[in-house]
């Protein structure tokens, strides 16, 4: 099975700029979604075809992929951002998770 | 609005099963593939599989062939997970997700139904 590999936790200062990392060799063909989880929450989907925004996420969030490896990047970390961000990506018949990274707003 | 209302928290036996439904509004039920997701305590989201909502169609991880179905009743634009053969390890919170032909995301999640499987 497919494997995509993320840090366990990332830390960053308020204002600071943060970037998580999500690594596998699915990612060449196949875009990445990245998602925000809040303790007791339901994920939120910020990331879409690797750097597309849905409605309603915040300009901050920015996504790029160069071929196995997908990132998520936050601009001017705020409070509220500290969460676990999931990607997530497909390959031919099955959905694929990487393992998490919770982000530390210091 | 758009939105998956789960069904409640369940207790379940080892070796039982367990339904969880996911019931849509707000949008059109047969254009969106629905996925379910589970995560234990403490720990990241694991993928069980995706159905369609017009064919009926299923997709399943391997490492639950066998073990969970996915079903749906298009008249009350709702859809099913059922898993069979319970163990602890099953103790999770389950969540529905809606996405459209893997390209956008999952978009919409559901609240989440809390299984626990104790004896």
């Amino acid at each position: 099975s497919y494997e995509l590999t993320q840090p366990p936790s990332v830390s960053v200062s308020p204002r600071q700029t943060a970037s998580i990392t999500c690594s596998g060799d699915i990612l060449g063909d196949n875009y990445a979604c990245w998602y925000q989880q809040k303790p007791g929450q339901s994920p939120v989907l910020v990331i879409y075809q690797d750097t597309k925004r849905p409605s309603g996420i915040p300009e901050r969030f920015s996504g790029s992929n160069s071929g196995d490896t997908a990132t998520l990047t936050i601009s001017g970390t705020q409070a509220m951002d500290e969460a676990d961000y999931y990607c997530q990506a497909w390959d031919s018949s099955a959905a694929v998770f990487g393992g998490g990274t919770k982000l530390t707003v210091l | 609005q758009v939105q998956l209302v789960q069904s409640g928290a369940a207790v379940k036996k080892p070796g039982a099963s367990v339904k969880v439904s996911c019931k849509a509004s707000g949008y059109t039920f047969t254009i969106y593939d629905i996925n379910w997701v589970r995560q234990a305590t403490g720990q990241g989201l694991e993928w069980l599989g995706w159905m369609n909502p017009n064919s009926g169609i299923t997709g399943y991880a391997q490492k639950f062939q066998g073990r969970v179905t996915m079903t749906r009743n298009t008249s009350l634009t709702t859809a099913y997970m059922e898993l069979s053969s319970l163990t602890s390890e099953d103790t999770a919170v389950y969540y529905c997700a809606r996405e459209s032909a893997r390209l956008y995301g999952m978009d919409v999640w559901g609240q989440g139904t809390t299984v626990t499987v104790s004896s």
